[in-house]
């Protein structure tokens, strides 16, 4: 299967700091990326489309300006969690998708704990 | 919006015994995907169900996609110790979006 890596796997900040994990498509050109986040025994819920060359696309509820995505390159999206709060504690998980295709190949994902 | 039911919520098994699991929809999904998620990581793809009545398999594993277009079901034959997670149905709505949408999850546990 297709590769896609996050950096980092964990991080663990302050609140009001900001974080940013990094999701790459390693096999394939991606002008498409995901990003879900996943709380504890939950299935994953889609915060945002990443669109390489454009502006995310986000899910109602989810706000833009508290989660930053940038997808400068095919290979390679952003997700920024601004001034995080205690409550964004969760598993972000970010997917590629090749070409047309339908099947998503889905990151590793990045624990983040905000103390 | 759309849905997808999975079921059952939870399975706690002998090691050696088969599982079955499956998805249904009130709406036609045209691809049916199943992953499996491991504690701590991303699902992974296992299984990718493209066309109405197709029978696939990958290993131990075997996925059919229903005729209705809204099912899907999973079985895994002579379980093992590591085939413990997470298994998910997936599918992409409506639209032509790319994005998918996930069943609850079906939680295995395999007892050795």
């Amino acid at each position: 299967g297709a590769v896609v890596s996050q950096h980092p796997s964990r991080v663990i900040c302050k609140s009001g700091t900001s974080v940013k994990i990094e999701c790459r498509s390693l096999d394939f050109q991606a002008t498409t990326m995901f990003w879900y986040r996943q709380f504890p025994k939950q299935s994953l819920m889609l915060m945002a489309t990443s669109n390489e060359g454009s502006k995310a696309t986000y899910e109602q509820g989810v706000e833009k300006d508290k989660f930053l995505i940038n997808h400068a390159s095919l290979t390679l999206s952003t997700l920024t969690v601004t001034s995080a709060h205690p409550e964004d504690s969760s598993f972000y998980i970010c997917s590629s998708v090749r070409g047309t295709q339908e099947t998503q190949y889905f990151g590793p994902g990045t624990r983040l704990l905000v103390l | 919006g759309q849905q997808l039911n999975q079921s059952p919520q939870s399975m706690f098994i002998q090691e050696g015994e088969d599982v079955s699991m499956n998805c249904t929809s009130s709406s036609i999904f045209n691809t049916w995907l199943w992953y499996k998620q491991d504690p701590g990581e991303g699902p992974v793809l296992l299984i990718a169900l493209y066309k109405a009545g197709e029978l696939t398999s990958n290993g131990r594993l075997t996925a059919q996609f229903g005729i209705t277009r809204k099912d899907s079901f999973l079985n895994i034959s002579a379980s093992i110790p590591s085939d413990v997670g997470i298994y998910f149905c997936a599918g992409p709505p409506s639209g032509n979006t790319g994005k998918l949408i996930f069943g609850q999850g079906t939680t295995l546990q395999v007892k050795p």
